[in-house]
């Protein structure tokens, strides 16, 4: 069972621009959820989809923004870039239906950096 | 709101000695605690969980117990290994309904051979 695929890993963008990240859940997940991590933040959550809608959302400024298609795969979208945007993003996905049980499968990440 | 401390890092220990890192919670109702590792390169993964009070969580020689009393949920292992050496994430399940989780810091668990 292929895991939670992210692309792409790496990518260096300027200030002022803008990048979309792409995620791709387990076979079978409709739950899509994205984290920012950084060494003096830890891991902060964004927002979370599930069946083409946002259902929860974090404390960033609508500079961050999601989406998630109807075969699940989502994309997080950053625009006007800022320095203090570097930074791993995470994506995990979960079944998304019933209870949650705590387990959130999350990919490798999409390192940022913001020069 | 809900929130979770950890104790700071990186924790540097010799193969074979005993592990614990501490973490404490601040929730409204009852949440789930969770223990999740990153490995070096890699994404998170779920370590260990409990879902109520006194519930024991435990995997791979790491151990937890829900501690209401002391909104604490510390991680616990006998004897280390170098393979153990990763990221260790203290969370909470949020009440705001959804799949959301609160993550502490991070804790880096670094041992030597």
């Amino acid at each position: 069972k292929a895991g939670v695929t992210q692309t792409p890993r790496y990518l260096i963008k300027t200030r002022g621009q803008q990048v979309t990240l792409s995620c791709s859940p387990i076979s079978g997940h409709r739950s899509v959820s994205w984290y920012q991590q950084t060494p003096g933040q830890g891991l902060q959550f964004l927002f979370e989809y599930f069946s083409e809608t946002q259902r929860n959302k974090g404390n960033f400024p609508g500079r961050f923004s999601g989406r998630q298609f109807s075969n699940s795969r989502s994309e997080m979208n950053v625009s006007t870039l800022e320095l203090g945007d570097s930074a791993l993003y995470l994506c995990a996905s979960s079944l998304g239906q019933g209870i949650f049980t705590g387990e959130l499968f999350f990919g490798e990440g999409s390192r940022l950096t913001v020069l | 709101g809900n929130s979770v401390t950890q104790m700071e890092g990186p924790v540097t220990l010799s193969e074979e000695a005993f592990l614990t890192i501490n973490c404490t919670y601040t929730a409204t109702g009852y949440p789930s605690l969770f223990w999740y590792v990153q490995y070096p390169g890699e994404g998170l993964q779920l370590l260990l969980k409990a879902t109520k009070a006194d519930d024991k969580g435990s995997n791979k020689g790491f151990e937890a117990t829900y501690r209401k009393e002391t909104t604490s949920f510390h991680l616990e292992k006998g004897s280390v290994q170098v393979s153990d050496s990763a990221v260790y994430f203290c969370a909470l399940s949020s009440s705001e309904g959804g799949n959301k989780l609160v993550f502490g810091a991070g804790t880096i668990l670094r041992v030597k051979s």
